[in-house]
């Protein structure tokens, strides 16, 4: 049981490049997010999926696009990439039963640097 | 929307002593309360959480209380240890939405 596994771990970019993060999680969540952080700013929501077939805006969605691929897998893309996307970007996901709330488990970040 | 404030932002305190981080919601609909811990270069990882019909919760040295009226929950850490040492983030959930929002985080240091 891996957890929520996000791959890369580290990228360097070129201004202008794109490119897609990609998120799993293989705890049977209904719901997965994506996050930026960057010093001072603590955890910014930029998209999220709250069911398969479902995607909405966050606080930061400007420059980003995402996919819900199924249930499972959720995917970042960065269509030209600028160095004010440089950051650190968590994956998170959650089981949404109604009313029951439950705490949203990360996977270990994505290191992205653009140049 | 939800707006979460978190104070302060940095806090040093002896070991063995007690900490205390204190975060204000300004929707009164929120619902749900969790309080995540991230170690320098890791993932932030939940360390208690509370739900808006309890006032208070604790888990060994951790404790979270929460104040509806004045819309504030706070993480309570005693005799404090070297590796209590990280950045840690609240956040709250409006009831009906599936999304949190987080407070700005607070380095906490633990001198020995």
């Amino acid at each position: 049981n891996a957890g929520v596994t996000q791959t890369p771990k580290f990228q360097v970019l070129k201004t202008g490049q794109s490119m897609t993060l990609q998120c799993a999680q293989d705890m049977n969540h209904n719901s997965m997010y994506w996050y930026r952080q960057d010093p001072g700013m603590g955890l910014r929501l930029i998209y999220y999926s709250a069911s398969e077939g479902t995607t909405d805006k966050g606080e930061v969605p400007n420059g980003y696009n995402v996919s819900r691929l199924n249930k499972r897998e959720f995917s970042l893309r960065l269509e030209s990439a600028a160095p004010s996307q440089t950051s650190v970007y968590f994956c998170a996901s959650t089981i949404w039963q109604g009313a029951v709330n439950q705490p949203q488990h990360f996977g270990d970040g994505t290191r992205l640097s653009i140049l | 929307g939800e707006n979460v404030e978190q104070h302060p932002s940095t806090l040093s305190v002896q070991e063995g002593d007690s900490a205390v981080i204190k975060c204000t919601y300004s929707d009164s609909a929120s619902n749900y309360f969790p309080w995540y811990k991230q170690e320098l270069g890791k993932r932030p990882q939940l360390i208690i959480d509370i739900r808006s019909n309890v006032g208070e919760k604790k888990d060994q040295r951790i404790a979270v209380t929460l104040n509806k009226t004045a819309k504030h929950f706070s993480l309570h850490i005693t005799e404090t240890q070297p590796e209590d040492s990280a950045v840690y983030f609240c956040a709250a959930k409006i009831q009906g939405a599936q999304k949190l929002v987080f407070g700005q985080g607070t380095r906490l240091t633990i001198n020995p």
